[in-house]
């Protein structure tokens, strides 16, 4: 079955700088990624997917990923952070049918004034 | 506000109890899905329903018996839990066919916080 790998469960920037956070898949064959956020107390949200037809994905809020299948990742920034960006972020694949998601172990991220 | 509701917010229950974890949706989707997630970890599929019946359980013990009573309505019936059961319960949407589900993948609701004493 696919799997994602999510390095860092947790990443620190100040507020206005580069979000970066990481995702690699394991797969021989181009997968269905997704990020989703999750705010605390709540359920999950969409940010953005990868269906093979754009390598460069523009999501919700400002994020954005580049799916890179000579890295295997699937690196989801944003050029500057904001204060409510602050949330815990799942990289997620289609694994063993179009119904089966598998969320990676995510990333919390944490923004500082 | 999100498309998919559910209650209780939050259920405190004993081992003993029988209670139930409710879904609803109005997007016209026909598979819902009840994910289980521990603190700090992500969430783990339980089960899938498509068009009201069962399509996949993730080897779920018995003490957790879902009811998909119609489109819109996703239910999940609790008996003799353990504390270890304690989590948040998410339930979650989405159209039916491959091609639409990558176009608009899982809906989630907020979860039911459960806590097994």
């Amino acid at each position: 079955a696919q799997s994602v790998t999510q390095l860092g469960s947790h990443v620190s920037v100040s507020e206005g700088a580069l979000v970066l956070l990481r995702c690699n898949y394991s797969s021989s064959v181009p997968p269905y990624l997704f990020w989703y956020v999750q705010y605390p107390n709540q359920g999950l949200q969409l940010l953005l997917k990868y269906t093979s037809a754009a390598t460069l994905v523009k999501g919700i809020n400002g994020f954005e990923a580049e799916f890179k299948k000579s890295e295997t990742s699937f690196h989801l920034t944003k050029p500057s952070a904001h204060m409510s960006d602050a949330a815990e972020y799942f990289c997620a694949v289609l694994s063993g049918g179009y119904q089966k998601v598998t969320f990676g172990t995510g990333t919390k991220l944490q923004v500082i004034p | 506000d999100t498309e998919v509701t559910q209650t209780p917010k939050h259920l405190v229950m004993g081992m003993t109890n029988k209670k139930s974890l409710k879904c609803e949706q109005h997007m016209g989707h026909r598979a819902m899905y009840w994910y289980k997630q521990k603190a700090k970890k992500p969430p783990e599929l339980m089960f899938v329903y498509s068009y009201e019946k069962l399509s996949i359980n993730e080897s779920v013990p018995s003490r957790f018996s879902p009811e998909c009573p119609n489109s819109s309505l996703l239910n999940l019936h609790l008996h003799a839990l353990q504390p270890e059961d304690s989590a948040l319960y998410l339930c979650a949407s989405s159209q039916d066919t491959r091609t639409s589900f990558y176009n608009s993948p899982l809906h989630f609701g907020n979860g039911t916080r459960l806590t097994v004493t």
